[in-house]
Formats: structure tokens, sequence, C-alpha cells
């Protein structure tokens, strides 16, 4: 069974950098992905990108590129967000999410996401 | 991006109802779809892939069909744990997509 553990809460100011872990265990996949939604208070998911990191291939969404970094540590089964110049309306919950598929491309994965971690608060405020 | 549009926002039923939810997507998805269901304080399950697989684990009174531009998730015999915010989302293509989300409550 696949689980997905991140790291905690964290504060940050505005134009500050946060950085976010995710730990995963289990699963057969070897070419899993691993991609980060977001919701902000009271509000629906909202797609940052992902990262495949057996091939190391990565996804951002148009919204966030130049601001998000997601990067993967295969010896330790741990995937990193990364997102530089906060603003207040970045405060949200941060979640991981497991992504199975075979494909190194991203247009050729089935885009369902099958086991979620269990969120990071991240609030921006000065 | 594809715009996913869902309706009704939130609704109310009483417990053995029949509900459907209806997503709307703003261009051809095929079957690109899946549904999630969010109840609140936890993250969201996944509960139906490419329009009407229901994923392993779920109970059977989840139905998903549609394809196209317009799909729903129907609950038969709604249930009090059935309490939560659905979500539709699309894969079609990136950036994935998520609908609004329907928030459904018990009369």
């Amino acid at each position: 069974q696949v689980h997905l553990v991140q790291s905690g809460a964290e504060v940050r100011k505005p134009g500050s950098s946060v950085k976010v872990s995710c730990q995963t265990s289990g699963g057969a996949f070897a070419t899993y992905a691993i991609v980060w939604v977001r919701q902000a208070p009271g509000q629906g998911l909202q797609y940052l990108g992902g990262i495949i990191p057996v091939f190391g291939t990565v996804d951002y969404a148009q919204t966030f590129q130049g601001r998000v970094t997601i990067t993967a540590d295969r010896s330790t089964n741990t995937a990193y967000l990364e997102l530089s110049s906060l603003r207040s309306e970045d405060s949200a919950l941060y979640y991981c999410a497991w992504q199975s598929g075979y494909s190194s491309d991203w247009s050729q994965r089935s885009g369902y996401f099958q086991h979620w971690g269990q969120g990071t608060l991240v609030t921006v405020s000065s | 991006d594809i715009q996913m549009t869902q309706s009704p926002s939130s609704l109310s039923a009483s417990v053995g109802d029949r509900v459907t939810i209806t997503c709307q997507a703003r261009l051809d998805i095929s079957n690109y779809l899946s549904w999630y269901q969010q109840k609140p304080g936890e993250a969201p399950k996944l509960l139906i892939s490419d329009a009407s697989n229901l994923e392993t684990g779920v109970t059977s009174r989840f139905i998903g069909s549609g394809s196209g531009t317009h799909f729903t998730l129907t609950i038969n015999g709604l249930r009090a744990e059935d309490v939560a915010t659905y979500y539709c989302q699309q894969y079609d293509s990136l950036p994935y997509t998520f609908g609004q989300g329907t928030k459904l409550e018990i009369k």
C-alpha cells in the first residue's frame, strides 16, 4: 500500500520561499509520479506540477512557471516542492499525490491521483 | 487550460436518496475524467477514474458516466457518511484542472 507523509506546517513572510517535502513508501510502480496540488482556505483544488522521479522529468503549470521548483531524492523516496516569491494568496494547504504510469512523457500518463499525502499548511503573513 | 464546471455547487438530500452531480468540460476530453471525494479535514480520495472505472474498495453506490464534455457522478442510497465535497478532474491535457467542487449535505 502506498503511503505519503508530508512535512509540517510552515509560516513565511511575503517575498520569501518555502520548501515542502513528501516521502513515499510502498507501491509497485517504479515509474510513479508525485504531483503537487494546493487548496486555499474554503476553495477548490489547483494543480501546481509534478515529477517522475525515475526519469527526472518535471511538469509545471504555466500559472506557477518561474516560481515553482519540484525535485526528488530517489535515495530517500522523497519529493520536494519549493515555491518562491510568496504572497498572501499562496496561503493554502499543499498536498502531494501519487500517480501511477509508465511513460516519461507527461502527456502520455494517466493523470489521476490514487494516493494523497495528509497536506502541509503554508501560511504567508507579514 | 481546460475549464471544468460542476453543478450544483451545493446540494442537500435525504438519507436513501439518489444524488447526481454534473461536470462539464469546455473541450472534448474523451473519458479522461476522475472523481474525488473530500471529507472535512481530510485529503481528497479517488473514487472513479476514466469517467466510469470504480476504484478498488469504493462502494458500488458510486457510479460515474459520460464522455466528451458531459459527465455525471451518481450516488445511490445516500448515507450520512457520504457528506463531503466532490470534485471532478480532467487529465486529457496539461495542466490538470479540477471542477470547483460540489458540497453534499444531509437534510
